[in-house]
């Protein structure tokens, strides 16, 4: 069975930190593996990573993923408390249909 | 672009009623997914179409679920009847086949009493 696992389920920082997500997966036809955020409203897109070692980078957002060990991390450096959201992490599970992890809850504090 | 469009934003409903949640994807997409969330079992993926005809409804809970998809600017998820547990937070999303990034509708938040 497909599965997408995240970790921590939940972490509070104070602005300035960096934090690290994790997100490991099992699934059996690989395409890529999809990164959102989600604060009160819809999950809105961060990431699509396809390749390994490859880091896509937004802002002070960035991402990895390693296909051998079957995880990606998402690090926020600088955190601020506009960062304060549910990150979510989406793998393939058979064709063009993805499922989600439980999500980390990231609150940072002023 | 408008984005994903979905009514009602919020729908409170006593139980056994019947439930019809819109959903107006992005013009030009061709896949379109509906998406249930709630605290307990997170984001879960009910059914998506592709050029409006159900490929996969492995994830519709039960028979009282039912979805349509008539043309390609509309889609229907309807609850009959409604049970309190129905209670979620439905989105909708589309996406163009080979762009994975799934765009979000703003949800519709269901209350089923």
């Amino acid at each position: 069975e497909d599965k997408v696992v995240q970790s921590p389920l939940s972490l509070v920082v104070h602005e300035g930190d960096t934090v690290t997500l994790n997100c490991s997966y099992e699934v059996t036809n690989f395409r890529s593996l999809l990164w959102y955020k989600q604060e009160k409203k819809a999950p809105t897109f961060l990431f699509m990573l396809t390749s390994s070692g490859i880091e896509k980078k937004s802002g002070r957002l960035s991402s990895i993923l390693d296909k051998k060990e079957l995880f990606s991390i998402l690090n926020i450096t600088a955190t601020q408390t506009g960062d304060s959201a549910v990150y979510l992490c989406a793998g393939p599970s058979g064709t063009y249909k993805y499922i989600f992890g439980t999500g980390t809850r990231l609150k940072v504090l002023a | 672009d408008a984005g994903v469009i979905q009514s009602p934003r919020h729908e409170v409903t006593e139980m056994g009623q019947e439930v019809t949640l819109r959903c107006k994807p992005i013009s030009g997409h061709d896949y379109l997914f509906w998406y249930r969330q709630t605290m307990m079992r997170g984001l879960e993926l009910l059914i998506y179409f592709n050029n409006n005809v159900p490929i996969d409804d492995s994830g519709m809970p039960e028979d009282r679920f039912s979805a349509k998809m008539p043309n390609a600017s509309f889609s229907t998820l309807k609850i009959q009847p409604s049970e309190p547990r129905d209670s979620a937070v439905y989105f909708c999303a589309s996406s163009f086949a080979g762009r994975e990034t799934q765009y979000f509708g703003p949800g519709t938040r269901l209350l089923v009493l």
